[in-house]
């Protein structure tokens, strides 16, 4: 079972502050690292896909990065709005095919 | 938008009962998945099913589980004999290939009594 950490367990921000927080998982065997977006009374979306060490997406104001030697992804809001509000899961992904094993996440709370 | 979609939303069922899920992934998707999250716990993965047959299964995934695609656009999740500890929020989920992102359905809470 891989080891996935998520860090901070919450995290409470203002409207407008810019955050990121840290999905740490094992760097070997690693295929692809899986961002997806939870909100309450909603099931997860996917955010990012990223498979290539040193990449960067970004869609709007949500970026995310990825380093596959140390193994480790940050994301990052930009001006957090209260629609972020949110749990932010992080899912490393082995091979090709194969399972996500889900972190704990990232509650985020943006408060207006 | 297309929507994976999940019946019923809730389920309540006495302990050693058997329980269907239902799911209806994308039409056009090829892999399938039933992942769970018990209150307060991570979402852990369940099974995954690929060209008609179970690819990968994880160790909760015992006897008392069962997957099938029966006509090609329903995925069900069967449990023989429910347990206490099978109540969580049973989440479907498809993707169209290997490495894109899933599509989750809104899931089905279980609670075994």
């Amino acid at each position: 079972i891989l080891n996935v950490e998520q860090s901070p367990q919450s995290l409470h921000v203002q409207e407008g502050d810019s955050t990121n927080f840290t999905c740490s998982f094992p760097s070997s065997n690693f295929y692809a690292l899986h961002w997806y977006r939870w909100e309450t009374a909603k099931s997860p979306e996917a955010l990012f896909v990223m498979t290539l060490n040193g990449d960067e997406k970004k869609k709007g104001r949500i970026s995310a990065t990825l380093n596959t030697k140390e193994g480790y992804s940050y994301l990052y809001i930009k001006g957090s709005q209260p629609e972020d509000s949110a749990t932010y899961l992080c899912a490393p992904q082995e091979t090709s095919g194969s399972r996500l094993t889900f972190g704990e996440g990232t509650q985020l709370t943006v408060n207006p | 938008e297309p929507e994976v979609t999940q019946t019923p939303s809730h389920q309540v069922t006495q302990m050693g009962q058997e329980v269907i899920l239902r799911c209806v992934p994308i039409s056009n998707h090829l892999y399938f998945y039933w992942y769970r999250q018990i209150l307060g716990q991570k979402v852990e993965f369940l099974v995954s099913f690929y060209n008609n047959e179970i690819s990968e299964k994880s160790e909760i995934f015992d006897d008392q589980f069962s997957v099938e695609r029966p006509d090609g656009s329903n995925f069900t999740l069967k449990i023989r004999s429910t347990k206490l500890e099978d109540s969580a929020m049973y989440f479907c989920a498809s993707r169209i290939g290997a490495s894109n992102g899933y599509t989750f359905g809104s899931g089905t809470r279980l609670t075994v009594v």
